[in-house]
């Protein structure tokens, strides 16, 4: 069984700039949501998708994008990169929506100059 | 509102001590879901346990048990005879029942030497 996978590992950005995130999910899961980790902090939800559909959104600019494919796999694009955008970015992917327990990427480190 | 406090930033112990992590938890849903993650050094979040509201058996699993308490609002973990490979950071999260979101306190970092 193949976990979730994430790309890149690590990425440098500068402000202004655009990046995209990619997740695919564990075998088996239609649902993947996005986190992001600030150095000592707990993951905050992004959103999650569903069938395709974004499911939920936590509170986060509309900068923060994303894209479920047909195999559910996921992309998080962000707009306009800020220097307080520099964290780690989880993915997650869970066997429906709902409260199943969700299985976490290595994440993708985004530092921004 | 939801809240997940975990008070404990960082735990020193000395390989086969015990030790409990706790949780508070805040929330006016009446059914909700427990969680504990695990995350070494690697960076990703290993799913440990999940309990729903309505579940307030105490649950083992080798070397950890969890202690959930709907009267206190806690729901505490302990690794008894720790070792040096459950060095990590420890997550406590909620969600609501027809949630989706996981809302994570801001972990206890584990430090455990020999």
């Amino acid at each position: 069984e193949t976990g979730v996978t994430q790309s890149p590992t690590h990425l440098i950005k500068t402000r202004g700039q655009q990046v995209t995130l990619r997740c695919s999910s564990q075998s088996g899961h239609n649902t993947v949501s996005w986190y992001q980790q600030a150095l000592g902090q707990g993951p905050q939800f992004i959103f999650q998708y569903y069938r395709e559909e974004e499911n939920g959104r936590g509170n986060f600019p509309p900068r923060f994008s994303g894209l479920q494919f047909p195999n559910y796999s996921s992309e998080l694009n962000v707009n306009a990169l800020e220097l307080d955008d520099s964290a780690l970015y989880l993915c997650a992917s869970s066997p429906g929506a709902g409260n199943q327990p969700q299985h976490f990427g290595d994440g993708t480190r985004l530092s921004i100059l | 509102a939801q809240k997940v406090t975990q008070a404990q930033t960082e735990i020193s112990v000395v390989e086969k001590e015990d030790v409990t992590l706790d949780c508070v938890y805040e929330t006016r849903d009446t059914t909700y879901y427990l969680f504990w993650y695990k995350q070494p050094p690697s960076g990703e979040l290993v799913f440990l346990i999940r309990r729903n509201s309505f579940d307030e058996q105490n649950e083992i699993s080798g070397r950890y048990s969890w202690n959930f308490q709907k009267s206190t609002s806690s729901f505490n973990f302990t690794i008894t005879a720790s070792q040096v490979v459950d060095s990590a950071v420890y997550f406590c999260a909620l969600s609501e029942a027809t949630g989706y979101a996981l809302n994570f306190g801001k972990g206890t970092s584990l430090l455990v030497t020999p």
